[in-house]
């Protein structure tokens, strides 16, 4: 069974400065991807980056981007820039490819950002 | 905005009651998926429907029951509720321009058993 860890539970960053969220997972398959979500207060979950596990370019949007370190089974989430906007509980998730239970997300705990002005 | 309206927005109902919540997913796409949200599980995977026929099922109890009708929107039905079950239920959907793997998460439906 896969699994999701974010080690991280309660994060900080000053306005305009830059952190990295970090998350680890577990799984044997090959053929997967991942996923960072963002949790506002208003508990609206929205899609940040998404990163193929055959690519290994790393994803970027905008002001994130991630840092993919397949053999490690490490994918973390880093924030440049933090915006007062950027204050969320943010969540890695994994999707396993080309199973029966593909397009199942499988969450890890979670990390609050908060950030400061 | 996802695209994703799920009704109601919150729910508050006793212990043995059922409850339905109901999902309409982004024009177009075939896929509704369903998670729930507790302090104690976290994020769980509970159910999938491809256009109109389950898929995949995760965590979900017995006394719960989806289904996916044929304009697309889904229902999710929640019977004999304990107080375990007060917890966000969310809808996402997918599978549209070919793009199956982004889930896009509606605004999610509080409920609170009492």
């Amino acid at each position: 069974a896969q699994t999701v860890t974010q080690s991280q539970p309660e994060m900080s960053v000053q306005e305009a400065e830059t952190v990295t969220l970090s998350c680890t997972y577990d799984t044997s398959e090959n053929n997967y991807y991942l996923f960072w979500y963002k949790q506002p207060p208003s508990r609206q979950m929205i899609l940040v980056i998404r990163q193929e596990a055959y690519k290994q370019q790393n994803a970027t949007e905008n002001r994130f981007s991630v840092n993919f370190q397949k053999a490690a089974k490490s994918f973390s989430l880093k924030i440049s820039d933090s915006q007062l906007g950027d204050t969320a509980m943010y969540f890695c998730a994994f999707m396993k490819l080309f199973s029966s239970n593909t397009g199942k997300l499988i969450f890890g705990q979670g990390t609050t950002l908060q950030v400061k002005p | 905005d996802s695209g994703v309206t799920q009704t109601p927005k919150h729910l508050i109902t006793a212990t043995g009651q059922r409850v339905t919540l109901r999902c309409s997913p982004r024009s177009g796409d075939l896929s509704v998926y369903w998670y729930q949200q507790s302090l104690d599980q976290g994020l769980q995977f509970l159910i999938q429907y491809y256009n109109g026929e389950e898929r995949a099922k995760g965590n979900i109890l017995e006394r719960f029951s989806a289904q996916q009708f044929p304009d697309l929107h889904s229902e999710l039905n929640l019977s004999s509720l304990e107080l375990g079950d007060s917890a966000l239920y969310f809808c996402a959907s997918s599978a549209r321009d070919g793009n199956t793997y982004e889930q896009y998460f509606g605004p999610g439906t509080r409920l609170t058993v009492t």
